[in-house]
């Protein structure tokens, strides 16, 4: 069955550091990949996504995220996390089943805490 | 456009009531998507919909029902409560072109099942 992971469930660090979220998943096809943020007491909001092309994909908010396809991996970036970035951040990739209904599947998350 | 809305913001049941979870997207968007989120557990997808009159279960559609009448509202509805459906709902819809999609998510729903 097609998975994501998400290895880091909880990550704090100081603004100004920097951030490395790790997204893996269990599929040798084409895959669309996702990062979503879900800030405190909101929905869910896109950061950032890959289709095609260029591996290294920046999104909103000065985030960026790596496609390796050797490595089924997605990770997400940002140089300096402030601390408006505490939020929730969840990997999601899109797999076309069998049945031609192509099926968003997100990781568990890993909730990103900053302190100033 | 308001995009995806959802309501109630909150809701408490007892065991064994039942409820409609509302959800309306002004986006003119075929596809529609419910799901739940669980601490810890990431979004499980319990149905969808690729257009007003079509359904299908997703991964955990047990204990729930939807339907689709329109191209706007898509409502979820819980028949006999249980505790196991406490939980956050969010609701979705995707653009109509095909390859690479966004969704865009509602609000959510908190339900509380005691």
């Amino acid at each position: 069955a097609q998975s994501v992971s998400q290895h880091n469930h909880h990550v704090i660090l100081s603004e100004a550091a920097s951030l490395e979220l790790g997204c893996n998943y269990s599929y040798g096809g084409t895959v669309n990949l996702f990062w979503y943020v879900q800030y405190p007491g909101q929905h869910l909001q896109l950061l950032l996504k890959y289709f095609s092309g260029d591996p290294l994909v920046k999104g909103i908010k000065g985030f960026e995220a790596e496609f390796i396809k050797s490595k089924f991996s997605f990770n997400l970036r940002k140089p300096s996390v402030q601390w408006s970035d505490t939020a929730e951040y969840f990997c999601a990739v899109k797999f076309r089943m069998n049945t031609g209904f192509q099926k968003l599947v997100f990781g568990t998350g890993t909730r990103l805490l900053v302190s100033p | 456009n308001a995009g995806v809305t959802q309501t109630p913001k909150f809701r408490i049941l007892k065991i064994g009531q039942s409820m409609t979870l509302q959800c309306t997207q002004d986006m003119n968007h075929n596809y529609m998507y419910w799901y739940r989120q669980d601490p810890g557990m990431g979004l499980k997808l319990i149905y969808y919909s690729v257009g007003a009159g079509i359904t299908d279960k997703g991964e955990v559609p047990n204990g729930y029902n939807v339907s689709r009448s329109t191209t706007e509202d898509f409502p979820l509805r819980l028949e006999l409560a249980a505790p196991s459906q406490t939980s956050v709902y969010f609701c979705a819809s995707r653009e109509n072109r095909g390859g690479g999609y966004e969704q865009y998510f509602g609000p959510g729903t908190r339900l509380t099942v005691t």
